[in-house]
């Protein structure tokens, strides 16, 4: 089976922008987690879809939004870009629930914010 | 308060020495608990889940209740063990379903 694939992986962005990051999970799956990695704070959890819902919701901003689509394609949408979202953007996918079973993740993208 | 802790961002050891990364949790209720590798140049990959109880490229962890720890253990490490080790652990999210809660993460350099 291929793997979760994320696209783009990299990207440049200016501050107040918005961008928009999608993840197709390997066939079969319909949940997919979606993760902000920095040195810092390590992987903090964004939010989880499963069939089109959104089920988890992280403690970030209002600003980062997501959606799944039929197919579980999902995407992430960050508007109004500020210096410190600069991360790598990791999605996962697995069979069922996204927090009990084992979740494969993407290679990334690596948004760079200036 | 759900939480996971790794104390230590980096464990440096030589090849053939024992290895222990440390992860305590916090969690109210019954936990399942996680370790997550990822190599160099590589994604981010399952190792071992404690209700498996099964050891994975040598590597064991054992789920202490009591101390509230899910250390992960090497009797000999090797080379090729070098990566960033992330502890996690399935907590309850705001939607009601479960989420992984990663730690900080633990980066391994075994050298020769």
């Amino acid at each position: 089976k291929a793997g979760v694939t994320q696209t783009p992986r990299y990207l440049i962005k200016t501050r107040g922008q918005q961008v928009t990051l999608s993840c197709s999970p390997i066939s079969g799956h319909r949940s997919v987690s979606w993760y902000q990695q920095t040195p810092g704070q390590g992987l903090q959890f964004l939010f989880e879809y499963f069939s089109e819902t959104q089920r988890n919701k992280g403690n970030f901003p209002g600003r980062f939004s997501g959606r799944q689509f039929s197919n579980s394609r999902s995407e992430m949408n960050v508007s109004t870009l500020e210096l410190g979202d600069s991360a790598l953007y990791l999605c996962a996918s697995s069979l069922d629930s996204g927090g009990r079973g084992e979740q494969y993740f993407g290679p990334g993208t690596r948004l760079t914010v200036t | 308060a759900q939480r996971v802790t790794q104390p230590e961002k980096l464990l440096s050891v030589f090849k053939g020495a024992p290895v222990e990364l440390k992860c305590n949790y916090s969690y109210s209720g019954s936990p399942e608990l996680f370790w997550y590798v990822q190599y160099s140049r590589q994604r981010l990959q399952l190792l071992l889940r404690h209700i498996s109880r099964e050891s994975i490229k040598g590597f064991t962890a054992d789920l202490n209740k009591g101390e509230t720890s899910f250390h992960l253990k090497k009797p000999f490490a090797q080379e090729e063990d070098s990566a960033m080790y992330y502890c996690a652990l399935s907590g309850r999210g705001t939607g009601g379903y479960n989420k992984l809660i990663f730690g900080a993460g633990t980066r391994l350099a075994v050298h020769p």
